[in-house]
């Protein structure tokens, strides 16, 4: 168990660039979120996938946000058009697909600091 | 739509004393609750959780939590707190019946005095 990786840990952009943050889940899980945290606040829900499949996505999401998982593995979040209110940490977590006892616990990674300026 | 709340930005206790955190939460169906915990530069870290079974669980580093389906509250609570768990603490909330978000509360800084 190597543990949720994620990449850039830190990326500081122009506003109206385009931006991609990969995270690389725990191998063996098959369910893969997105997460946003600001200061101050706990992290907002963003996106799910279970397998390569995009379930759910949230209302807050706009079209400017797209996300990836194009073979179940690794996923990708990309924001095009950046603004200064993207500004926030980005948080990918994972789980287990084995019983409901041990799927429904997150394994988050460190997440990438964007900074839009 | 399925919400949490933690009423205190700041919890301080001293050590050795015991120590609650307090956590409510909203859901159309029964909740899957948890709490996590996230130390400076770390990550989230998963503390327990309750699915279904004992209203009582217990976690990881001697933290458990209570959970009241009447008060909707889910707390968690530790014995003797130790200046190590000095931390910000999530509360979540998961609806069973439907949708695969956990929803997060706004955190509670937890702050040790030795």
């Amino acid at each position: 168990d190597t543990g949720v990786s994620q990449n850039p840990r830190h990326k500081i952009t122009k506003r109206g660039q385009n931006v991609t943050f990969r995270c690389d889940p725990i191998s063996e899980h098959n369910r893969l979120y997105w997460y946003r945290q600001t200061l101050g606040q706990g992290p907002e829900f963003l996106t799910y996938f279970q397998n390569e499949a995009q379930l759910e996505k949230s209302r807050l999401l706009s079209d400017r946000f797209s996300a990836e998982r194009p073979k179940g593995s690794f996923s990708t979040l990309e924001i095009q058009r950046t603004e200064q209110g993207d500004s926030a940490m980005y948080l990918c977590a994972s789980s287990s697909r084995e019983s409901v006892a041990t799927n429904e616990k997150l394994f988050f990674g460190s997440g990438t600091q964007l900074s839009v300026l | 739509a399925q919400s949490v709340a933690q009423p205190e930005d700041q919890v301080n206790v001293a050590e050795g004393n015991p120590l609650t955190v307090k956590c409510t939460y909203s859901v159309s169906g029964n909740p899957y609750l948890f709490w996590y915990v996230q130390y400076p530069n770390r990550g989230l870290q998963f503390l327990l959780k309750y699915i279904t079974g004992d209203n009582l669980v217990k976690g990881s580093y001697g933290f458990e939590a209570e959970f009241n389906k009447s008060q909707t509250s889910f707390h968690l609570k530790k014995p003797s707190a130790l200046v190590s768990d000095s931390a910000l603490y999530f509360c979540a909330v998961r609806d069973m019946r439907g949708g695969f978000k956990t929803i997060f509360g706004a955190g509670t800084r937890l702050f040790v005095k030795a």
